[in-house]
């Protein structure tokens, strides 16, 4: 079956550190992988995805890269802030089928210190 | 203001006392779905609906009901709550043209 590994967290940086949050997945045909974020005590917001391979999906800042040789979405920032501490969860939608269940990955905590 | 809102947000109860988790959502989308989140787990997939009075189980649905009589609403109901179902529970919803989901606060609930 589908699934998805994302590196243990937590991860603690300091403000305006780079940031690297790996995720691998395992599926059949071509998924559209997703990245999303909950903050505390909210629920999950969608923060970027992508829906073929090579695609870049980018938002805030953070951004990940579709890549099929390795079946790979890490997600990325060039610069944390306090304000990007958070939960972040790797997910993918197999294609086709009816059911546009997401399969996630455990979550990553993020703390950034200023 | 697009959402989707669950209620309640918190409950704790006992074992073996029915509850409901409603669901709600004002953007007409056809498909919802609830998961759970546990420590170390992720999320998992609990039920789906893809539209009205359509529904189907996920991945972990056991102790777990769901209806779906009306568009915006997909409740759901543990008809003999146990401990093994306390949980962080989100409610999500999208629209059949575009792969945004978009889930609920969450509603902790504790069975004790």
């Amino acid at each position: 079956g589908n699934s998805v590994t994302q590196m243990e967290g937590p991860v603690t940086l300091s403000e305006e550190a780079f940031l690297t949050i790996n995720c691998t997945y395992t599926a059949t045909g071509y998924p559209s992988l997703f990245w999303y974020v909950q903050y505390p005590g909210e629920g999950l917001q969608l923060l970027l995805k992508a829906t073929k391979a090579d695609d870049k999906g980018s938002n805030k800042g953070f951004e990940a890269t579709y890549r099929k040789e390795t079946t790979s979405f890490h997600l990325e920032k060039g610069s944390v802030q306090v304000s990007d501490s958070a939960v972040y969860f790797c997910a993918l939608r197999e294609s086709g089928g009816s059911n546009y269940k997401l399969t996630f990955g455990k979550g990553t905590l993020l703390t950034v210190n200023p | 203001e697009a959402q989707v809102t669950q209620n309640p947000r918190y409950l704790i109860t006992v074992t073996g006392k029915k509850l409901t988790v409603t669901c709600s959502q004002n953007m007409n989308h056809e498909y919802m779905s609830w998961y759970r989140q546990d420590p170390g787990l992720g999320l998992r997939q609990i039920y789906y609906s893809m539209n009205v009075e359509v529904t189907d189980k996920g991945d972990v649905p056991e102790g777990y009901k769901v209806s779906r009589k009306e568009k915006r609403n997909f409740p759901l109901i543990l008809e003999s709550p146990s401990p093994n179902q306390t949980s962080l529970y989100f409610c999500a919803s999208k629209t059949g043209t575009r792969d945004t989901q978009y889930f609920g606060p969450g509603t902790r609930l504790t069975v004790l």
